[in-house]
C-alpha cells in the first residue's frame, strides 16, 4: 500500500516570502499522480497543483510550483511571495494510475501560517 | 451550479443510531468518493463511485454503507453509530479521477 508523509506538522512564513512544504511518499508502482490540497479554515478542500509521475517538468500554478523528485519519492511545494490568504493546511495526496476510481492517500498535513 | 452539496452540516449522534449523509453533485461528475478526516490522519478514503450502480470500498468502509442510485446524488449510511466515527465528513466528485471537487464536511459527533 502507498503511504504520503508530511514530516511538517506546521510551518510559517512572513508575507511576501517563499516557504517550502515537505512531501515523501512510498510506492513500488511508475504511474502515479500527486496532488496539494488546500484546507483553509472554511475547511473545504481546494486543489492547489497535481503532478503528472512520468512528466520530468516540475508542474506550476502561478505563485505555487513543486519540486519532484521521482527517484527520492519526494514532492515539495513551493509557496512565492506568501499571502495572508495562503494560511491554511495544506495536504500532499497520491493516486495510483492502475487503479479504478479517484482514491487518493493523504498525508498528514501541514498547517501553514503567513505572518503581517 | 452549486458544486458539491453536503447535508448536514452538524449532526450529534447517540451510540447505536443510524443516521445517513447526503451528498449531491450537479456537474455530472461520474466519481465520487467518501473520506474522513481525523486529527494528524489526513483524510482516508471510506468508499467511493465510477458511475452510477458502481461503487467500491475504500481504506477504512467498516460500519459505512454507500449506494449510487443517480449520478448527483452519492449517500453514506451510517448503520449503527459508534464514538470511533466522530470525524468530519467529506465527499468529493470529479469529472476525471484527477480533479476532485469537495463539499464543505459535515462534523459529525458520536456520543
Amino acid at each position: 500500500a502507498q503511504t504520503v508523509t508530511q514530516s511538517q506538522p506546521e510551518m510559517s512564513v512572513q508575507e511576501a516570502e517563499t516557504v517550502t512544504l515537505s512531501c515523501t511518499y512510498d510506492t513500488s508502482e511508475s504511474d502515479y499522480y500527486l496532488f496539494w490540497y488546500k484546507q483553509p479554515p472554511s475547511r473545504q478542500m481546494i486543489l492547489v497543483i497535481r503532478q503528472e509521475a512520468y512528466k520530468q517538468q516540475n508542474a506550476t500554478e502561478n505563485r505555487f510550483s513543486v519540486n519532484f523528485q521521482k527517484a527520492a519519492k519526494s514532492f515539495s511545494l513551493k509557496i512565492s511571495d506568501s499571502q495572508l490568504g495562503d494560511a491554511a493546511m495544506y495536504f500532499c495526496a497520491y493516486r495510483s494510475a492502475e487503479t479504478s476510481g479517484s482514491r487518493l492517500t493523504f498525508g498528514e498535513g501541514t498547517q501553514l501560517t503567513v505572518n503581517p | 451550479n452549486a458544486g458539491v452539496t453536503q447535508t448536514p452540516k452538524f449532526q450529534v449522534l447517540k451510540t447505536g443510531q443510524s443516521m445517513t449523509l447526503q451528498c449531491a453533485q450537479d456537474m455530472n461528475h461520474e466519481y465520487m468518493s467518501w473520506y474522513r478526516q481525523d486529527p494528524g490522519m489526513g483524510l482516508r478514503l471510506i468508499h467511493y463511485s465510477v458511475g452510477a450502480g458502481i461503487t467500491d470500498q475504500g481504506e477504512v468502509p467498516n460500519g459505512y454503507n454507500v449506494s449510487r442510485s443517480t449520478t448527483e446524488d452519492f449517500p453514506l449510511r451510517l448503520l449503527s453509530a459508534a464514538p470511533s466515527q466522530t470525524s468530519v465528513y467529506f465527499c468529493a466528485s470529479g469529472l476525471t479521477r484527477d480533479i476532485q471537487y469537495f463539499g464543505a464536511g459535515t462534523r459529525l459527533s458520536v456520543l
